[in-house]
């Protein structure tokens, strides 16, 4: 119940197009959902959050989409540009940033 | 204005010693955590603090432990290194709990 679901585990985009990222939870009582970027060697970098009152924030290139229903949320990148390579991670948890629970993360390679 | 910053951004310990890891977070936050980052693991909480008291810790033995100080700067101490304890530990600091948490460049630790 503690687990978040990510997938794909890497995923390759050509300069452009959409990179879809998926994450599924199982505990409804997660309230808070954000997603992080990392590049190599460097702590990993809020990019954008939401919480289960809305179905979509969008902040420039990046959306959150949230299905509170199924219990999924997805990060879409638009127009990825190759500075967008970067392993991204989703995340929940109840409250705010207390005991984040992390998916596995992907890695995202955008060609030029 | 100053992100979260560890130090050492590198350590080698030899197993069976003790390693201790040093956080700044970012002026005006008082909570403090603790995430370890495994290779093929993911990232996993190990402690939150805040006001100087230990609120939460995650599934990790009592060799893991650490402190806040009254500047709410933090410290993670590891007893009794193991091999398995190899990992980039990475600090974040909110302003309050229910706020977006900010993360460190992390302190890679190499147990030999």
């Amino acid at each position: 119940q503690q687990q978040v679901k990510q997938s794909p585990q890497s995923l390759i985009v050509q300069k452009g197009g959409i990179s879809i990222i998926n994450c599924a939870y199982e505990n409804t009582a997660f309230d808070y959902f954000p997603w992080y970027q990392q590049f190599p060697g460097k702590g990993p970098a809020l990019l954008i959050a939401i919480r289960p009152d809305v179905s979509e924030k969008k902040e420039g290139r990046f959306t959150i989409s949230f299905n509170k229903s199924a219990k999924q949320f997805s990060l879409h990148i638009m127009d990825s540009q190759p500075g967008d390579s970067a392993t991204y991670f989703c995340a929940a948890s109840w409250g705010g940033s207390e005991k984040l629970v992390f998916g596995k993360g992907t890695k995202l390679t955008v060609n030029p | 204005e100053a992100g979260v910053t560890q130090s050492p951004t590198h350590l080698i310990k030899t197993r069976g010693q003790q390693a201790t890891l040093r956080c700044s977070p970012i002026s005006g936050h008082t909570s403090v955590y603790w995430y370890q980052q495994a290779l093929g693991l993911g990232l996993q909480f190990l402690l939150w603090y805040d006001e100087g008291e230990e609120r939460n810790r995650g599934n990790f033995p009592p060799r893991f432990s650490g402190r806040q100080f009254p500047n709410y700067s933090s410290e993670l101490n590891v007893n009794a290194l193991e091999l398995e304890d190899s990992a980039l530990y990475l600090c974040a600091s909110s302003l309050f709990v229910n706020t977006e948490a900010f993360f460190g460049q992390g302190t890679r630790l190499t147990v030999v």
